[in-house]
């Protein structure tokens, strides 16, 4: 089954300072990478996607994440945090496993970026 | 990118009652999902609405406790049958295949359940 990994719980940063946010992936075949964000009471953002094409993929309000295929990583980053990008972000896969199209998801970081 | 909204919003029900959620698109997709978060945790996926067709259900969920229904390619339904209280979670809606945007998947705001 395809799987993706986000091993920090939190993740703390300035203002101004850039971010990154972790993600490590599990599948058999070519990956299709995702990241969301979550606000407090909102239901899931689309950020970006990896489905072919070149590693460094732009994104919704500044946000961009490498596909590195050595690593299996796609790490989301952001070169300036903003206070409002404290949220919650989850990387997700498509999972083609058993006729499935669905996402599957990460555990979820919380960014929290200080004034 | 397509808009998804859910009703109720948020709702507090009793043991042992059913409530039905409804999810409406507003534009054809031709995938829908149904998703479980609790409170700052991951998404968890119930099933896969099939339009015309029965759901496909994840590994532990079944259709007994959680039927679902597809009539058409905007519209479909979660029931929580015989809730108790490890049924309080949030329930999100998801569809995607939207054409322009057949690989991203896009998300409603989600049902506050609470069951006392």
């Amino acid at each position: 089954a395809q799987s993706v990994a986000q091993p920090e719980d939190q993740v703390n940063v300035a203002e101004g300072n850039p971010l990154t946010v972790k993600c490590t992936y599990s599948v058999s075949g070519n990956p299709y990478l995702f990241w969301y964000v979550q606000y407090p009471n909102r239901g899931l953002q689309f950020l970006l996607k990896y489905i072919t094409g070149d590693n460094l993929v732009k994104g919704s309000y500044g946000f961009e994440a490498e596909f590195n295929k050595s690593q299996t990583s796609f790490h989301l980053k952001k070169p300036s945090a903003l206070v409002s990008d404290s949220a919650l972000y989850f990387c997700a896969v498509r999972d083609f496993s058993r006729g499935r199209r669905a996402l599957t998801f990460g555990s979820g970081t919380r960014l929290q970026v200080q004034p | 990118s397509a808009v998804i909204s859910q009703k109720p919003s948020r709702d507090i029900c009793q043991r042992g009652t059913s409530l039905t959620i409804q999810c409406q698109v507003d534009s054809q997709v031709t995938m829908m999902f149904w998703y479980r978060q609790q409170p700052g945790q991951s998404l968890t996926l119930i099933a896969t609405a099939n339009q015309g067709s029965e759901a496909t259900y994840e590994s532990g969920f079944v259709i007994d406790k959680f039927p679902i229904s597809r009539p058409n390619l905007t519209f479909s339904t979660l029931t929580v049958s015989n809730m108790s209280p490890e049924d309080s979670s949030i329930y999100l809606c998801s569809g995607g295949g939207l054409a322009g945007a057949v690989n991203e998947q896009f998300f409603g705001p989600g049902t506050r359940l609470t069951v006392l």
